[in-house]
């Protein structure tokens, strides 16, 4: 059962313009989301996050937007730069103690931003 | 300051053999989480770990196995490995535990099962 989905594989966008990377959950119960950015042999790196109590969040070029009635977060990068191209996750987390360290991934979105 | 450090970079097993794969937090940090990354599967907890105690535990078989140590480095062990293990095996280090936000990752370890 996959609780995060990322539904679109790749997207080509064109430097300059805005990128927008989309995420779906299934899960009511998740109170926090976020985002990471992935090269080859890399781990993943954290961009930005959004609790669920939040509608939107913006640390520079980087935006999430949550739509809690539709269970559905996206990302927006403006401008995108060619160094921008990447793997990007989407993850979330439940609350309590049971869920503790437990962050469940999409399956990851490749971006590449042409120059 | 240092990142989160995993050892080995890259390692390659044969199927039945054991592996233990290391993972250096980042200093201060108490809690520890393992992660699996295959092509088909994505991205899927495998434990976390904070003061020496797992809290937390994925939907993996009894072969993956972990632990913690007084300092927080953290070890995991697969036994017995399959072919299926093949993977990178990746190890986020945070301070808050209850800040899910604030693990930073490492490299990974790529494991590959022949």
């Amino acid at each position: 059962d996959q609780q995060v989905k990322q539904n679109s594989p790749s997207l080509s966008v064109q430097e300059g313009r805005i990128s927008i990377l989309n995420c779906d959950y299934t899960n009511s119960m998740f109170d926090y989301f976020l985002w990471y950015k992935k090269y080859p042999a890399e781990g993943p790196t954290f961009l930005i996050s959004i609790s669920s109590i939040k509608d939107k969040n913006e640390d520079g070029r980087f935006t999430v937007f949550l739509n809690k009635s539709a269970k559905h977060l996206s990302l927006h990068i403006v401008p995108s730069q060619p160094g921008d191209s990447a793997v990007y996750f989407c993850a979330a987390s439940g609350a309590g103690s049971g869920n503790t360290g437990k962050l469940i991934f999409g399956q990851g979105t490749t971006l590449q931003v042409k120059p | 300051k240092a990142g989160v450090t995993q050892t080995p970079r890259y390692l390659i097993k044969t199927r039945g053999q054991q592996v233990t794969l290391s993972c250096s937090p980042i200093s201060g940090h108490r809690s520890v989480s393992w992660y699996q990354q295959t092509p088909g599967q994505g991205l899927q907890f495998l434990f976390e770990y904070f003061s020496e105690t797992q809290r937390n535990k994925g939907n993996f078989p009894g072969r993956f196995s972990g632990r913690q140590f007084s300092n927080s480095r953290s070890e995991m062990n697969v036994s017995t490995l399959e072919l299926g293990d093949s993977a990178l095996y990746l190890c986020a280090s945070s301070l808050d535990p209850g800040s899910n936000y604030g693990y930073t990752f490492g490299s990974g370890t790529r494991l590959t099962v022949v």
